[in-house]
């Protein structure tokens, strides 16, 4: 089945850790996003990538990285940068082609304690 | 640039309709409809591109008013699954930033017996 998985779907980190999340789509879509939820603000996003090893900031980039160096996948870091990292981050894919629509993974919600 | 959603919230019950509706200050390419219910993925809908045309998919349709930017989503005969919030992703082009997703806020659906 073809589809966008994310992993873990809660994550638990302290204060001053970084963790990286994982987002691997099998859709052969060439564009990936990372999007933050917070209840009552709807979907931010964080990065974007339409191409492989490239990758551009979105309207809160702040405190945190990414990588594409592979089409299928698009790890989001979290680093210790990131004042208020606790929320629901989103990953999503895309062909190219601006008739089409982007399509979205599970989620993870990740708590800092 | 954040497109504005109205109402915030509804409440129906079943076999009532609702209007949910996706303002912007800009102008768009296209209008994209999703719905998420709690803790999950976003779940597209559909897609209206400027030209003011109107889609239906079964009970929900939707249109897109090219001259005021707005577009419209209609749910008739609503459904306890039709639960969930609704949110409108605006796209102001085809090419580069023009081309990503620009999220409202909104609108909760609570459908009940």
């Amino acid at each position: 089945d073809g589809g966008i998985t994310q992993s873990p779907k809660y994550l638990f980190r302290k204060e001053g850790q970084n963790v990286t999340l994982s987002c691997e789509q099998n859709l052969n879509h060439d564009a990936m996003y990372w999007y933050r939820q917070d209840p009552g603000q709807g979907l931010r996003l964080i990065y974007y990538s339409q191409i492989v090893n490239d990758f551009q900031k979105g309207d809160i980039a702040e405190g945190y990285s990414v990588s594409r160096e592979k089409k299928e996948s698009f790890p989001l870091t979290v680093t210790s940068a990131q004042k208020n990292p606790t929320a629901f981050y989103l990953c999503a894919s895309s062909t190219r082609r601006a008739t089409d629509t982007q399509y979205f993974g599970p989620g993870t919600r990740l708590t800092v304690l | 640039q954040q497109p504005v959603q109205s109402p915030q919230a509804v409440i129906l019950r079943e076999g009532e309709d609702a209007v949910i509706n996706c303002s912007s200050s800009k102008a768009l390419y296209s209008v994209h409809w999703y719905r998420q219910k709690h803790g999950e993925a976003p779940v597209f809908l559909m897609i209206l591109l400027k030209g003011g045309e109107q889609k239906g998919h079964e009970k929900i349709s939707a249109s897109f008013n090219e001259k005021k930017q707005q577009s419209s989503l209609y749910l008739t005969a609503s459904q306890l699954s039709y639960s969930g919030t609704y949110f409108c992703g605006t796209m102001l082009g085809s090419l580069g930033s023009q081309g990503n997703l620009i999220f409202g806020k909104g609108t909760k659906l609570s459908v009940k017996p």
